[in-house]
Formats: structure tokens, C-alpha cells, sequence
């Protein structure tokens, strides 16, 4: 059963980056996509972006310019940097399983669901 | 602004059936796409509870179930139980933002 354990820093000041790791336990690494996801408080969801294992990754547009997500495979884990953070960068931050996808593989997948997701990383930005 | 349509909030006494919408376009649902659902208790991160229009992973109960027409997509919820009191999700996927989108949460009450 696979399952994500997330960390990173929880306050950041305005410009600064967010940074968050992500490890996956008990299951496989390789052939799959591993996505982002936040939520600001008292909001709905907000897809961040993903990448497959082999590195190709897709990203929301509102966030492309920001966003960084990168995969070490030799300690399975995912990473998320979005930089020049504001306070409305404020939220809980999850990590997901994105489906399983071997072979010839695209940037991302339109018939996936996230699942399990991580416990979330609630990061504040204030000055 | 979400990209699907929910109602903010629905309601309904123990042992009702509810149903939550969830709206979308023909970028999205109405191209085919695969309408996915997830639970999110307070305080907690959300959960997978219906994947593809209308599976459930196991251990998801059977009084849970999911269905697609047209633009749209249903969760039905029926004996509602005080437990099921959470926020719920959909998602799909969107071809002109090419990648995936969420509704806006709807939050059920249990009476």
C-alpha cells in the first residue's frame, strides 16, 4: 500500500521560494505520475502539476512561470519549488499519486485520478 | 472561479439520499473525460471515493455512487449517515487547460 509523506517549510515571506519534498513508501516509484495540489483556507482544490517518474512534467498555466517539480528517483521522492511566493500562495499543499502510465508516456494523463494523497503541508506566507 | 460547477452546500437527515452535481463544459465532462470524485473530512486530506463516472475503490461503501450524462456528473449519497458529513469534489480533466480541474467543493451536512 502505498503511501506519501510530505514536508517542508511552513513560513515563508513574501519572494521568497516554497519548497516541499515529497517520499513515497511501500509501493513502486517508477511508472508513475506524482502531482501537487493546494488548497488556500476555507478553499476548494487547485491542481499544481505533475511529473512522471522519467522526468516529463505539465503544469497548471496560471502557475507555470513559478513552478518547479522535480523527481529523485534514487530516494523516491518528488519535489515541488514555486518561487516569488505572495500571501495568496497561502495554503495546505498535497502531494498525490497520479496513475500508473508505462512506456511512450505524455506530459500528463486525461483519464487519472490522484490517489493516495499526502497529509498536507500548510505553508503561510506573511511579511 | 472553478472550471466545474457544485453547489456550495446540500443537506439531509440520517438515512436520506443526496445527490451533489457537478457542472462542467465541453472542454471537460462533455468531451469525454472521466469525472472523478473525493471526500474530505475536516482537518484532513481528501480521499478517493469514486474513480472513472462510477467505481468505487475498495472500501468505499456501496451507499456511495457516481454517474456522467452530457455536461454534467451526480455523487449520490443515500442512507446518509452522520459520519458522511464532509466536504466533497469532483475532477476532471480539462482540454483547454490541459490538465486536470477541480470543482469547487460542495460541504453536506448531515441533519
Amino acid at each position: 500500500q502505498v503511501q506519501l509523506q510530505q514536508w517542508g517549510a511552513g513560513l515563508l515571506k513574501p519572494s521568497e521560494t516554497l519548497s516541499l519534498t515529497c517520499a513515497v513508501n511501500g509501493g513502486s516509484f517508477s511508472g508513475y505520475y506524482w502531482s501537487w495540489i493546494r488548497q488556500p483556507p476555507g478553499k476548494g482544490l487547485e491542481w499544481i502539476g505533475e511529473i512522471h517518474h522519467s522526468g516529463g512534467t505539465k503544469y497548471n498555466p496560471s502557475l507555470k512561470s513559478r513552478v518547479t517539480i522535480s523527481v529523485d528517483t534514487s530516494k523516491n521522492q518528488f519535489s515541488l519549488k514555486l518561487r516569488s511566493v505572495t500571501a495568496a500562495d497561502t495554503a495546505v499543499y498535497y502531494c498525490a499519486n497520479f496513475g500508473y502510465c508505462g512506456g511512450d508516456c505524455p506530459q500528463t494523463s486525461p483519464y487519472n485520478w490522484f490517489d493516495p494523497w499526502g497529509q498536507g503541508t500548510l505553508v503561510t506566507v506573511s511579511s | 472561479q472553478s472550471v466545474l460547477t457544485q453547489p456550495p452546500a446540500v443537506s439531509g437527515a440520517p438515512g436520506q439520499r443526496v445527490t451533489i452535481s457537478c457542472t462542467g463544459s465541453s472542454s471537460n465532462i462533455g468531451a469525454g473525460y472521466d469525472v472523478h470524485w473525493y471526500q474530505q473530512l475536516p482537518g484532513t486530506a481528501p480521499k478517493l471515493l469514486i474513480y472513472g463516472n462510477n467505481n468505487r475503490p475498495s472500501g468505499v461503501p456501496d451507499r456511495f455512487s457516481g454517474s456522467k450524462s452530457g455536461t454534467s456528473a451526480s455523487l449520490a449519497i443515500s442512507g446518509l449517515q452522520a459520519e458522511d458529513e464532509a466536504d466533497y469534489y469532483c475532477q476532471s480533466f480539462d482540454s483547454s487547460l490541459s490538465g486536470s480541474v477541480f470543482g469547487g467543493g460542495t460541504k453536506l451536512t448531515v441533519l
